[in-house]
C-alpha cells in the first residue's frame, strides 16, 4: 500500500530564508507525487508534480522539489520565503493503477516571520 | 470557466439530520472525488467516481453515499449526521487519460454537525 509521510507539522521561517518542507513516500511501484498548497480558508492548487520526466521539479510561486528513490524522498524547498507562503502544505502519492486516487501526507504549516 | 464549485460553503446539522453537498465540475473530466479534512489528518478519500454511472469506496465511506448524477456533478449524501462528521469536505476532479492524473479542487464546505 502506497502511503505518505510529512515530517514536521508545522514549519516557521523568516521572510527571505530558505522554506525546506519533507515528505517521504512509500510505494511499491513508480510514484507520481504532488505538493499542493492550501491558503486559509481555501480548496487545495497544484504546486508542482513528479511524473519521472525529470528527478528536479520546478513549480509555481517559485516552488521546487526533487525526486530521490535512493532515499525515497520528494522535499519541497523555496530559497527565500516569502510573507505570502504562508499556507498549508500537503504532499501526495498516486499511481495511476488504483484509479487515479492520492494518498496525502498529514499536511505541514508554514509560518512567515517578518 | 469555474472549474469545480461546491454548495454549500457552511452547513451546521443537528444530530440524525440528512443533508447532500453537490459538486459540480465543468472541465469535462471523468473522474471525481470526494475528501474529507480533519486537523493534522491531511485529506482522505470517502468515496470517488473513476467515470459517468461508476463509484467506489474510499479510505472513509462509512455514513456517507453519493450520486454521480451526470458527466458533470457528483454528490455527497449523510442521511444521518453524526458529530465524528464534522470537517470540512472537498471535492475534486481529474482526467484519467492525463498522466498523471491531476485532481483540481474545490472551495470546500465546512460542516458542523452539533
Amino acid at each position: 500500500a502506497q502511503s505518505v509521510t510529512q515530517l514536521g507539522s508545522h514549519v516557521s521561517v523568516s521572510e527571505g530564508a530558505l522554506v525546506l518542507l519533507r515528505c517521504n513516500y512509500s510505494s511499491s511501484v513508480p510514484p507520481y507525487l504532488f505538493w499542493y498548497v492550501q491558503y486559509p480558508n481555501q480548496g487545495l492548487q497544484l504546486l508542482l508534480k513528479y511524473t519521472s520526466a525529470a528527478t528536479l521539479v520546478k513549480g509555481i510561486n517559485g516552488f521546487e522539489a526533487e525526486f530521490k528513490k535512493s532515499e525515497t524522498s520528494f522535499h519541497l524547498t523555496k530559497p527565500s520565503a516569502h510573507m505570502s507562503d504562508a499556507a498549508e502544505y500537503f504532499c501526495a502519492v498516486s499511481d495511476n493503477n488504483q484509479g487515479g486516487k492520492l494518498i496525502f501526507g498529514q499536511g505541514t504549516e508554514l509560518s512567515v516571520k517578518p | 470557466n469555474a472549474g469545480v464549485t461546491q454548495t454549500p460553503k457552511f452547513q451546521v446539522l443537528k444530530t440524525g439530520q440528512s443533508m447532500t453537498l453537490q459538486c459540480a465540475q465543468d472541465m469535462n473530466h471523468n473522474s471525481m472525488y470526494w475528501y474529507r479534512q480533519d486537523p493534522g489528518m491531511g485529506l482522505r478519500l470517502i468515496y470517488y467516481s473513476a467515470s459517468e454511472g461508476t463509484t467506489d469506496k474510499g479510505e472513509v465511506p462509512n455514513g456517507y453515499n453519493v450520486s454521480r448524477l451526470n458527466k458533470r456533478e457528483f454528490s455527497l449524501r449523510l442521511e444521518s449526521a453524526a458529530p465524528s462528521q464534522t470537517s470540512v469536505y472537498f471535492c475534486a476532479s481529474s482526467e484519467r487519460s492525463q498522466e498523471p492524473n491531476t485532481q483540481y479542487f474545490g472551495p470546500g464546505t465546512r460542516l458542523t454537525v452539533l
